[in-house]
């Protein structure tokens, strides 16, 4: 069965330092990944997308994701981050099925990014 | 109005009630998804809609469950004779693509509480 898994709960890093946020998927075809960010009382918003070609892709807000097929990973990276990225963080893979061939997404159970000044 | 809408914001229910979620998404947008999202959990999955046809359900918990999009516009999500365990945010998504995963668009959820 498809699913994504987001080993860290929570991360704290220091405004200004770099960031990465992990994400491994298990699909049986070539996925399609998202990351989306949820700060409180907000809906979720895309940062960015892979569908195919290249490896590197490049999101909103200075994010960056690059998907591995060797090892099932598409983490989410920032060089340098601000005090306004503290939020939640969801990576999700696309799924096909069902009668419909209905595209759902499915869902890590989330990282919570907390920034220290 | 400018992005997914979603009504109430915040929903207290006695156990045994029913309730019902509104869902207004972006004018011309084909596709509504519900989801489902428990405390300290990742958004899951409860159905779909391609206009006003109810294409995927596969997702509903219960048959308690019950949602519908009667124009292809706004969507209502019924749950009927709540339990604790419906206590969750429900988020509403739209796309204007139809049966592809587009750029999807979400409300901010309404916060169900059942007591």
């Amino acid at each position: 069965a498809q699913s994504v898994t987001q080993p860290d709960i929570h991360i704290t890093v220091s405004e200004g330092a770099s960031l990465e946020l992990r994400c491994n998927y298990s699909y049986g075809a070539t996925p399609y990944l998202f990351w989306y960010v949820q700060s409180p009382g907000q809906g979720l918003q895309l940062l960015l997308k892979y569908f195919s070609g290249d490896t590197l892709v490049q999101g909103i807000k200075g994010f960056e994701a690059e998907f591995k097929r060797s090892q099932s990973s598409f983490n989410l990276r920032k060089p340098s981050v601000h005090w306004s990225d503290a939020a939640e963080y969801f990576c999700a893979v696309g799924s096909w099925g069902g009668s419909s061939n209905t595209g759902k997404l499915i869902f890590g159970q989330g990282t919570t990014l907390q920034v220290k000044p | 109005g400018a992005g997914v809408s979603q009504s109430p914001r915040y929903k207290v229910a006695k156990r045994g009630q029913d309730v019902a979620l509104r869902c207004d998404p972006i004018s011309g947008h084909v596709s509504l998804f519900w989801y489902q999202q428990a405390l300290g959990q990742g958004p899951e999955f409860l159905t779909y809609f391609q206009n006003e046809a109810q294409l995927d359900k596969s997702g509903l918990p219960s048959d308690r469950f019950f949602a519908e999009r009667p124009e292809g516009s706004v969507s209502t999500l019924k749950i009927q004779r709540t339990q604790q365990e419906d206590s969750a945010v429900y988020l509403c998504a739209s796309s204007w693509t139809g049966g592809r995963i587009g750029k999807l668009f979400f409300g901010s959820g309404t916060q169900l509480s059942v007591l």
